[in-house]
């Protein structure tokens, strides 16, 4: 079935080590998305790419970068985790323009030590 | 930025009892969207609103699109286990596609036997 995957499901990384989180999708979508979700907290939107073109939102800090290197694949690089970045962080993906669909992956889990 | 408000916080109810939740916000979206979502997996949609007013069902779940286009609702009749999760709203602004999503803070449904 075409689906977003998230690898891996469980990261533990230490503090200030960085860390990458990867997204596939099968979808063939335009636009793909990474949201962080604190414990108890709804999703927060840090970034997003419209094919090739990146859209950063005004309060995501400067410690989390984004590479989409192909239609298929979106990474999120955090560069010096701190122990507040411990976080559930959920990709999902679009078509485009007019289209609702959002799907959303599974989700990494992030732990700090 | 933007921010819906989403109550209740939390929901105790028995088996068989219909569910009430809802969202409101101080800016107007042009999409409505409800997500549930079980623990350690990312949100699953459940409806989405396209139409201020606009009234849908997906079978025991029913949600409506407020005229003002700054509130929804979501209905579940006859509580079932498996609706245990919590329950996101969630919004966007433009009419499709690239912009992301802003979340309601869920409201955690407990079904108790």
């Amino acid at each position: 079935d075409a689906m977003v995957i998230q690898n891996p499901r469980y990261q533990v990384t230490q503090f200030g080590k960085p860390v990458t989180l990867s997204c596939s999708q099968t979808l063939n979508h335009n636009v793909m998305y990474w949201y962080q979700q604190k414990s108890s907290q709804a999703p927060k939107l840090l970034f997003h790419y419209y094919d090739k073109d990146f859209n950063n939102e005004a309060d995501t800090p400067d410690n989390f970068q984004s590479r989409r290197p192909n239609t298929s694949f979106c990474f999120l690089d955090i560069r010096s985790p701190g122990l507040g970045d411990a976080a559930m962080y959920l990709c999902a993906t679009v078509r485009g323009r007019g289209n609702f669909g959002y799907t959303f992956g599974s989700g990494t889990r992030l732990t700090v030590v | 930025g933007q921010q819906l408000n989403q109550s209740p916080q939390s929901m105790f109810i028995q088996e068989g009892e219909d569910v009430s939740m809802n969202c409101t916000s101080s800016s107007i979206f042009n999409t409505w969207l409800w997500y549930k979502q079980d623990p350690g997996e990312g949100p699953v949609l459940l409806i989405a609103l396209y139409k201020a007013g606009e009234l849908t069902s997906n079978g025991r779940l029913t949600a409506q699109f407020g005229i003002t286009r700054k509130d929804s609702f979501l209905n579940i009749s006859a509580s079932i286990p498996s609706d245990v999760g919590i329950y996101f709203c969630a919004g966007q602004r433009s009419g499709g596609g690239a912009d992301g999503l802003t979340f309601g803070k869920g409201t955690h449904l407990i079904i108790q036997p």
